[in-house]
């Protein structure tokens, strides 16, 4: 099964800029895989952010956005704010129905 | 708004069947896909499966032997089935909503999560 990777943990200041990567272990991740990220906060569900590479789940800020770079996809936080302090979860579909998780990003705002 | 709730034991015996009910409100069972994802403690998501509203299903292949999502459309529920547990099979179990269409295919709407620890 692929492994999909994201960065275990980054930090980011109150008002700064991250970005937040999800690689494929054996090969290039593109729009084809439908990337989608999902935002999890200490015992609450996982809320649907972005899907479809970059296109913001209903109700979600717009300083939250989704690209392509490079080989991976990213999620990137622009004027980060506390309450944007969770895990983040990235998802790739591998056809068929069949989707697989990342590890997930603990993201610290300090 | 869709709404999910599963309900079902949150303490299984190992090497028996864990099974989840997820009722869906305020929307149709048809027409969708439905999915199980887990959350073992202190760690990250894993999906485990999904079934539409028509019967096919697809499963992770990590999970396969063990696992068995069905619809059942006229109560507006889905199930999940997973035989043989242990120990490592203790998570927060989430059921979700497939969005699927012509380019796109994610998880939107999601329930809050039950806890099933397997124990003797």
């Amino acid at each position: 099964q692929p492994v999909v990777t994201q960065e275990p943990s980054l930090s980011v200041s109150p008002g700064g800029t991250v970005t937040l990567t999800c690689g494929l272990s054996s090969d290039s991740v593109s729009t084809n895989y439908y990337p989608s990220w999902y935002q999890q906060t200490p015992g609450q569900a996982p809320r649907t952010l972005m899907y479809s590479t970059k296109i913001r789940s209903s109700g979600v800020p717009d300083r939250f956005s989704g690209s392509i770079l490079g080989n991976k996809a990213a999620l990137t936080i622009t004027g980060a704010q506390a309450d944007d302090e969770s895990d983040y979860y990235c998802v790739l579909y591998m056809g068929s129905g069949i989707k697989v998780f990342g590890g997930g990003t603990k993201l610290t705002v300090l | 708004q869709v709404q999910l709730q599963e309900s079902g034991p949150g303490l299984v015996k190992p090497s028996e069947t864990l099974s989840l009910t997820c009722t869906v409100s305020g929307g149709s069972i048809s027409n969708f896909f439905w999915s199980w994802v887990r959350q073992p403690p202190g760690k990250g998501l894993e999906w485990i499966g999904y079934s539409h509203y028509s019967g096919s299903t697809n499963y992770n292949p990590s999970l396969d032997s063990r696992v068995t999502i069905s619809v059942d459309t006229p109560r507006n529920q889905f199930s999940l089935k997973l035989s043989s547990v242990t120990a490592a099979d203790t998570a927060v179990y989430y059921c979700v909503r497939d969005h699927k269409e012509v380019g796109d295919w994610h998880l939107d709407f999601w329930g809050r999560g039950t806890l099933v620890t397997v124990s003797s």
